[in-house]
């Protein structure tokens, strides 16, 4: 089966510095990667997806992320992050007819 | 349109207790899911099916019982709650019957204490 691990439970970036979150993935072939973003008490919102093709992906809200098929990884980043980024971001990776989400990685934003 | 709808929006049951939560969408979606939620777990898949009349079970179906009778909806019953089924529990859906690759639209999500 598939599986995802995000490393990082908790990351605080100061308001206009640059993000890097973090995504390593298990599966037996060419996976189809994805981000979601969870605002609090909200559900969960589709950033961007890699299915094949171009290994760096362009997202909403200014994020991309870039898969790197040596590495196992799928790592999300933003040059400038805004306040407004504050919550909480689920990598996941689909195979088998089904969706595994990672545990999630919550950001905070400090002024 | 509505997208993914989910009804209630919070409960509050008591051990043994039965109900069932309701899900519908009005996207014409093939694939519809049901996830749990909980603190430092992510989602984990309850339930899911690929179109009307078709499910099977995911990661952690134990307790839960799914149908879909109509393409619009897919409810999730508890047959009798136990404490450790407290949760936030999200149906989500996506346009073909291999959803599993498809951009996956969620619910509000019904947050559900068992006493």
């Amino acid at each position: 089966a598939q599986s995802v691990t995000q490393p990082d439970i908790h990351i605080t970036v100061s308001e206009g510095a640059s993000l890097e979150l973090r995504c390593n993935y298990s599966y037996g072939a060419t996976p189809y990667l994805f981000w979601y973003v969870q605002s609090p008490g909200q559900g969960l919102q589709l950033l961007l997806k890699y299915f094949s093709g171009d290994t760096l992906v362009q997202g909403i809200k200014g994020f991309e992320a870039e898969f790197k098929r040596s590495q196992s990884s799928f790592n999300l980043r933003k040059p400038s992050v805004h306040w407004s980024d504050a919550a909480e971001y689920f990598c996941a990776v689909s195979g088998y007819s089904t969706l595994t989400f990672g545990k999630g990685t919550m950001l905070l934003v400090s002024p | 349109n509505a997208g993914v709808t989910q009804t209630p929006k919070f409960q509050v049951l008591k051990t043994g207790q039965s109900m069932t939560l309701q899900c519908a969408q009005d996207m014409n979606h093939e694939y519809m899911s049901w996830y749990r939620q909980d603190p430092g777990m992510g989602l984990r898949l309850i339930h899911y099916s690929v179109g009307a009349g078709i499910t099977d079970q995911g990661e952690v179906p134990n307790g839960y019982n799914v149908s879909r009778s109509t393409t619009e909806d897919f409810p999730l019953r508890l047959l009798s709650a136990a404490p450790s089924q407290t949760s936030v529990y999200f149906c989500a859906s996506s346009e073909t019957g291999s959803g599993h690759t498809d951009t996956q639209y969620f619910g509000p999500g019904t947050r559900l204490t068992v006493l």
